[in-house]
């Protein structure tokens, strides 16, 4: 069974510039979820959907947002890109319901120059 | 809010020793709490846990939880060069997302 993909890997925009990130989930699984991560802030929570529909959003800007499709895949979108977004974003899936596992993506490295 | 806590942040051993990391937590609700590697990029799971007092184990690793005094430990014995990496506690309040600790880097030297 394929685990969750991500793409692109590696991404090099400058600032104000707009980014779009895709994950794909494991199959069978209905829930994404999108996590920042950076040295000083560890893992951070960005949204989470399941069914196209946005159940949890954690405390970042508007100019971070996602959407599902109805293969379940994902993506996210970053505007107006700051120097601080620099970080690794990591796309977990799960089958949704309360408590169940995620299993974790190899993530996108962005950098912003 | 809620907060998670690890350490010690950075370990390093020898192969052959038995570590412990260290995971406590406050958060509003409790649904479980998970252990994840993290190598390079992708954190693979490693344990969840759900109820106080009962140990999950597999191979050389091991992990308990106490919901009374909010921590969790994992354990490794006989340590190996392949166990070098960060080590994520996360809790899970069932609302969807998961909150992690910063982390216990592991370093094992041969």
């Amino acid at each position: 069974k394929a685990g969750v993909t991500q793409t692109p890997r590696y991404l090099i925009k400058t600032r104000g510039q707009q980014v779009t990130l895709s994950c794909s989930p494991i199959s069978g699984h209905r829930s994404v979820s999108w996590y920042q991560q950076t040295p000083g802030q560890g893992l951070q929570f960005l949204f989470e959907y399941f069914s196209e529909t946005q159940r949890n959003k954690g405390n970042f800007p508007g100019r971070f947002s996602g959407r599902q499709f109805s293969n379940s895949r994902s993506e996210m979108n970053v505007s107006t890109l700051e120097l601080g977004d620099s970080a690794l974003y990591l796309c977990a899936s799960s089958l949704g319901q309360v408590t169940d596992i995620q299993y974790f993506g190899a993530g996108t490295r962005l950098s912003v120059l | 809010e809620d907060k998670v806590v690890q350490s010690p942040l950075s370990l390093v051993v020898h192969e052959g020793d038995t570590v412990t990391l260290n995971c406590s937590y406050e958060v509003t609700n409790f649904r479980s709490l998970l252990w994840y590697k993290q190598e390079k990029k992708a954190p693979t799971f490693l344990f969840m846990l759900t109820s106080s007092g009962i140990e999950k184990k597999s191979g050389r690793l091991s992990s308990i939880l106490d919901k009374k005094e909010l921590f969790s430990i994992l354990n490794i014995t006989a340590t190996q060069t392949g166990d070098s990496a960060v080590y994520l506690c996360a809790v899970d309040p069932g609302s969807y997302q998961l909150t992690f600790g910063k982390g216990t880097k592991l370093s094992v030297i041969p």
